[in-house]
């Protein structure tokens, strides 16, 4: 089974910086890497997939990039609706479907 | 509108079962693998099982296998998971959540919470 760590555990920075969040998988996951982003009380919702492509209705101002063990999640301004869980997730070698154990990303 | 609803949850004792089911509305259920992913308190994701489109297939995580089945009923577009042998390790919250092509979980319900406790 394919291990995915996400570091930081917490990441704390203000509105309007810039969040680099990472992933990083225990083998080669090529580029089948997806991102969710999971606020309090409700269910995760897809953000990118395929490492970098935004999902449908996602702003510009989220990014992805990366690809065989190590990707980057980066969101360029913070927005105070962007302050959330976010778990990575590979996909190249499903089922079974792994998820990093998350990223908090809180208001400094 | 794509919409995933989730029930079935609830206060079990340990060693109990509950089926789970989710309601999909939408989209063709039929043409879609479908899963349940579950969620422990302050806990991150852990996928639990998944079903084909025809129900030819189905997969769980090598922890549940034997205790947890997994089912759908296109005629309903509803999919279910029946839960036996609840330990206390299983309370969590339970999401159904449709994949599509190679993996990814595009669309998620708002999940059922299973507590097991005596």
């Amino acid at each position: 089974e394919i291990v995915m760590t996400q570091s930081p555990a917490t990441l704390s920075v203000s509105p309007g910086e810039r969040a680099t969040l990472s992933c990083r998988a225990s083998q080669s996951v090529s580029g089948n890497l997806a991102w969710y982003q999971q606020k309090p009380g409700q269910a995760p919702r897809l953000l990118m997939y395929g490492a970098s492509i935004r999902a449908t209705g996602v702003p510009a101002r989220f990014s992805g990039s990366g690809s065989g063990t190590e990707f980057t999640l980066t969101i360029s301004s913070l927005q105070s609706e962007d302050f959330a869980l976010y778990y990575c997730q590979q996909y190249d070698n499903w089922p079974p479907a792994t998820f990093g154990q998350g990223t908090r990303l809180e208001i400094k | 509108e794509v919409q995933l609803v989730e029930s079935g949850g609830g206060l079990v004792k340990p060693g109990g079962s509950l089926r789970l089911s989710c309601a999909a509305s939408g989209f063709t259920f039929s043409s879609y693998t479908m899963n349940w992913v579950r969620q422990a308190p302050g806990k991150g994701l852990e996928w639990v099982s998944s079903i084909t489109s025809s129900s030819s297939y189905t997969y769980y995580a090598d922890s549940l296998k034997g205790r947890f089945t997994i089912s759908r009923d296109n005629a309903k577009n509803s999919l279910h998971l029946q839960v036996n042998n609840l330990r206390a390790e299983d309370t969590a919250v339970y999401y159904c959540a449709r994949i599509v092509p190679r993996g990814i979980f595009d669309f998620w319900g708002q999940g059922t919470l299973v507590t097991v406790s005596s």
